[in-house]
């Protein structure tokens, strides 16, 4: 079974503050998704990264996929309170059936 | 709106009860997947069904049942409910092929008492 471990599991900080959270694993993912679920609600796609070392950016959020492709990151800049929520990364190990392995979850708490 | 639709939202069942987590999606998407969610855990996969007529088990399967009624509704069955079968499920499709994405339901809260 391949896992995937999210650091930290809590973070709480103040609006304005920067934050990384991270996705790592012992085996390759052939890709690597990033989603975000708030309160009461199903997880909502972010990103995916396909390819090593690949940085993609979604306004103040950049996510980096490791060179091989066994880790990711999820950088905000100047947190605002509605980046609040469970922040979730699920790996991609390749197959038609396109099964996505999860993490379990970074909880981001940003306070005004 | 086009997504999937999960029925119940919140279920409270007593142990050994029996219920059905109903999931339907309107975008045409071939996959559909049932996740639980719990405290600590993370998102865990139950059943998968790949394509219509198809279905497969995924991490932890025991305790359940599914259909895939037609390409739009997979449901989720609970022969005989057990405390440890408390949870959030979420129901989830996935979209495209070498590009793609799971777009999930809202999810039903279960409680086995």
């Amino acid at each position: 079974t391949q896992l995937l471990e999210q650091s930290p599991q809590f973070l709480s900080i103040q609006e304005g503050e920067n934050l990384t959270v991270y996705c790592n694993s012992s085996s390759v993912f052939s890709s690597l998704q990033w989603y975000r679920q708030e309160p009461g609600e199903g997880p909502v796609l972010l990103v995916t990264v396909v390819t090593g070392g690949e940085v993609k950016k979604l306004k103040r959020l950049t996510f980096q996929f490791g060179d091989a492709r066994k880790d990711s990151s999820l950088h905000i800049t100047a947190a605002q309170p509605g980046d609040t929520g469970l922040y979730l990364c699920a790996g991609y190990s390749g197959g038609s059936n396109y099964k996505l392995t999860f993490g379990k979850g970074t909880l981001l708490t940003v306070n005004p | 709106n086009a997504g999937v639709t999960q029925t119940p939202k919140f279920q409270v069942l007593k142990t050994g009860q029996s219920m059905t987590l109903q999931c339907a999606q309107d975008m045409n998407h071939n996959s559909m997947y049932w996740y639980r969610q719990d405290p600590g855990m993370g998102l865990r996969l139950i059943y998968y069904s790949a394509s219509e007529g198809t279905t497969d088990k995924g991490e932890v399967p025991n305790g359940y049942n599914v259909s895939r009624l037609n390409k739009r509704e997979f449901s989720l069955r609970l022969e005989s409910a057990a405390p440890s079968q408390t949870s959030v499920y979420f129901c989830a499709s996935r979209w495209g092929q070498g590009t793609y994405g799971y777009t999930f339901g809202s999810g039903t809260r279960l409680t086995v008492v």
